[in-house]
């Protein structure tokens, strides 16, 4: 079935440095890619998404480029601040009526001031 | 308003005692379903509900049972709670049923304590 691996955490990182997280993944077709955030204290939610082959997802300065030649979904930011500090999860890909997620251990990201 | 609502947000019981968390969604999506987060092993999935008449079971589920009371309500619960079953718990909401891509909307979270 379809999966993702994604770097082990946690990762700790300096204001204004350069954020890349790896996350890869395993599937047939072209599903839909996600990266979620979890905040201290609050559930999940989207930060961005790619539902194609070379879309880039971008938001609050994050993006993640769908690369189907190294089925690859990083998620990068130029300079991270100190209220990016979260745990980040690189979830599997969807396709269909039976898609469901499984999120995994995530990253924690902590940024320095 | 929120969009996804958790009740209670905080809960201690003790062994034995039997728990439901309540998960109530305003979104409208057909697709609701149940997470635990425990420090160091991230997110599971316990059950999942892909309609009204459909619930599946997740990686976790044995101790937890659900209901889905309508396509708006989905609730778990912990027959005889144990101390294990301590952790934060998530419910999310998906749609698909209008060809979207499947993104999950989380509730803010039940912190549950078993004594």
């Amino acid at each position: 079935g379809d999966s993702v691996t994604q770097m082990e955490g946690p990762v700790t990182l300096s204001e204004e440095a350069f954020l890349t997280i790896n996350c890869t993944y395993t599937a047939t077709g072209y599903p839909s890619l996600f990266w979620y955030v979890q905040y201290p204290g609050e559930g999940l939610q989207l930060l961005l998404k790619a539902t194609k082959a070379d879309d880039k997802g971008s938001n609050k300065g994050f993006e993640a480029t769908y690369r189907k030649e190294t089925t690859s979904f990083h998620l990068e930011k130029g300079s991270v601040q100190v209220s990016d500090s979260a745990v980040y999860f690189c979830a599997p890909p969807t396709r269909g009526r039976n898609s469901k997620l499984t999120f995994g251990k995530g990253i924690t990201l902590s940024v320095r001031p | 308003d929120a969009d996804v609502t958790q009740t209670p947000r905080n809960r201690i019981t003790k062994t034995g005692k039997r728990i439901m968390l309540e998960c109530s969604q305003t979104k409208g999506h057909d697709r609701m379903y149940w997470y635990r987060q425990d420090p160091g092993l991230g997110l599971r999935l316990i059950y999942y509900s892909f309609d009204v008449k459909d619930i599946n079971k997740g990686e976790i589920s044995d101790g937890y049972s659900v209901s889905r009371q309508a396509q708006a309500k989905f609730s778990l619960s912990l027959e005889s709670a144990i101390p294990n079953q301590t952790a934060l718990y998530f419910c999310a909401t998906s749609d698909w049923t209008s060809g979207n891509t499947d993104t999950q909307y989380f509730g803010p979270g039940t912190r549950l304590t078993v004594l």
